[in-house]
């Protein structure tokens, strides 16, 4: 099992802020770094998958970038809005399966 | 189906009984994987199915444990003389293909209470 780590591990944020946060997974033998949202009573949504060094990913407001060569990536949401609140998972394949990030859990503000 | 299926959504069990949480992953997916998350914890990988090769059962907690995937379809999630500890969250993913860039897409789980 890799060690893939999230900080922070939850935070909030007002309604119409942006916020970021991070996904730190081994530098060495990478293939792929995946962001998940997880709704609480929902099942987890593949966000994106990013493969490429420098990759920028964005999905309406929720954008991702990607340093593998020093092994993070960050996930950021612009002017945060309640539907947003989750907790955000990445993820590092080994083996040909994920290991998960313990998360940061989003909590919006009205 | 549209999507990842899984059943029953909540199962309550007296210690030491047995219980099978089934998945029905999404039609044409090759690739099956079982997690779960237990209080506090993250998702921990338990078992994949690729096609018809064999298993990796690597992340199984112990032999009480054990997964059978039928026909490269629906899979079989069995825990026997369950113990308070495998209370969790039991998640189903399925994807494309073996490989690492592919995303996974999950059912809505089974939350398992071992009282």
């Amino acid at each position: 099992i890799l060690n893939v780590e999230q900080s922070p591990q939850s935070l909030h944020v007002q309604e119409g802020d942006s916020t970021n946060f991070t996904c730190s997974f081994p530098s060495s033998n990478f293939y792929a770094l995946h962001w998940y949202r997880w709704e609480t009573a929902k099942s987890p949504e593949a966000l994106f998958v990013m493969t490429l060094n420098g990759d920028e990913k964005k999905k309406g407001r929720i954008s991702a970038t990607l340093n593998t060569k020093e092994g993070y990536s960050y996930l950021y949401i612009k002017g945060s809005q309640p539907e947003d609140s989750a907790t955000y998972l990445c993820a590092f394949p080994y083996d040909y399966k994920l290991s998960f990030g313990a998360g940061t859990t989003v909590t919006v503000r009205a | 189906g549209a999507g990842v299926s899984q059943s029953p959504s909540n199962k309550v069990t007296e210690k030491g009984k047995d219980v099978e949480l089934r998945c029905d992953p999404i039609s044409g997916h090759t690739a099956l994987y079982w997690y779960r998350q237990s209080l506090g914890q993250g998702l921990e990988f338990l078992i994949y199915f690729q096609g018809n090769s064999a298993p990796d059962k690597s992340g199984l907690p112990s032999d009480r444990f054990s997964a059978e995937r039928t026909g490269g379809s629906v899979s079989t999630l069995t825990i026997q003389r369950t113990q308070q500890e495998d209370s969790a969250v039991y998640l189903c993913a399925s994807s494309l293909a073996r490989g690492r860039s592919y995303g996974y897409t999950f059912g809505s789980g089974t939350r398992l209470t071992v009282v």
